[in-house]
């Protein structure tokens, strides 16, 4: 189906070990971002991307890595989960022109132990 | 810095009556996009309503309406005939520089 989606929606991991949270659009849109919502906060971009090997930080980039190879595909790493990375993670992508819709997906719930 | 504020952490209304949700935001841009998101409790996020700052007038989509006042920097939304679905989380965004600013949430409950 045409969208896009998140993968696993729920992961549960240790402390120290690395993650990898998957996102895939079929749209061919040249952005993509990664957010985190936690409560009291909203949503906080962690990385953003313009297009295939374009990358860029956020507002809260520490303990993650991102690389965009695809242009459909935009995968977020966390190299060494730390407890304080527990959070909701939200793909999300829009086309070229600055003011256009960002369209989400379903979102994954990550708990580090 | 650039923000976007929501005062209202929560905010009640009756089934059928309207509610109005207060966002305020701060930037230097002279182009950019404001934005409401619902997120009901599945927590996808969908779009409720886009405004372009050029424009005087108010967007609107079916029940739900803005209030853009630029020279406040203010941009609420407002709900009339409130049903039981409306319930949900209410973000409201701005465009900062091709990304999005968001605000901290309005929790919005609808009593039957």
């Amino acid at each position: 189906d045409a969208g896009i989606t998140q993968s696993p929606r729920y992961k549960i991991t240790e402390t120290g070990r690395q993650v990898t949270l998957m996102c895939h659009q079929t749209w061919s849109h040249s952005y993509m971002f990664w957010y985190r919502q936690d409560l009291g906060h909203g949503l906080r971009l962690i990385y953003y991307s313009a297009a295939a090997d374009i990358t860029d930080k956020g507002e809260v980039p520490d303990g993650y890595v991102v690389s965009r190879s695809k242009t459909e595909n935009f995968p977020l790493t966390l190299e060494s989960a730390t407890r304080s990375q527990t959070s909701v993670y939200f793909c999300a992508s829009r086309g070229d022109f600055f003011g256009g819709t960002q369209y989400f997906g379903p979102g994954t719930r990550l708990l580090v132990l | 810095a650039q923000t976007v504020t929501q005062s209202q952490p929560e905010m009640s209304v009756q089934e059928a009556e309207t509610v109005t949700l207060s966002c305020t935001y701060d930037t230097s841009e002279s182009d950019y996009y404001l934005f409401w998101y619902k997120q009901p409790p599945s927590r996808q996020m969908i779009l409720v309503i886009r405004q372009e700052a050029y424009k005087q007038q108010n967007a609107t989509e079916n029940r739900f309406s803005v209030n853009f006042q630029k020279a406040a920097k203010s941009f609420s939304l407002k709900i009339s005939d409130s049903q039981l679905g409306d319930a949900a989380m209410y973000f409201c965004a701005c465009t900062q520089g091709g990304k999005l600013i968001f605000g901290q949430g309005t929790e919005l409950s609808v009593k039957p």
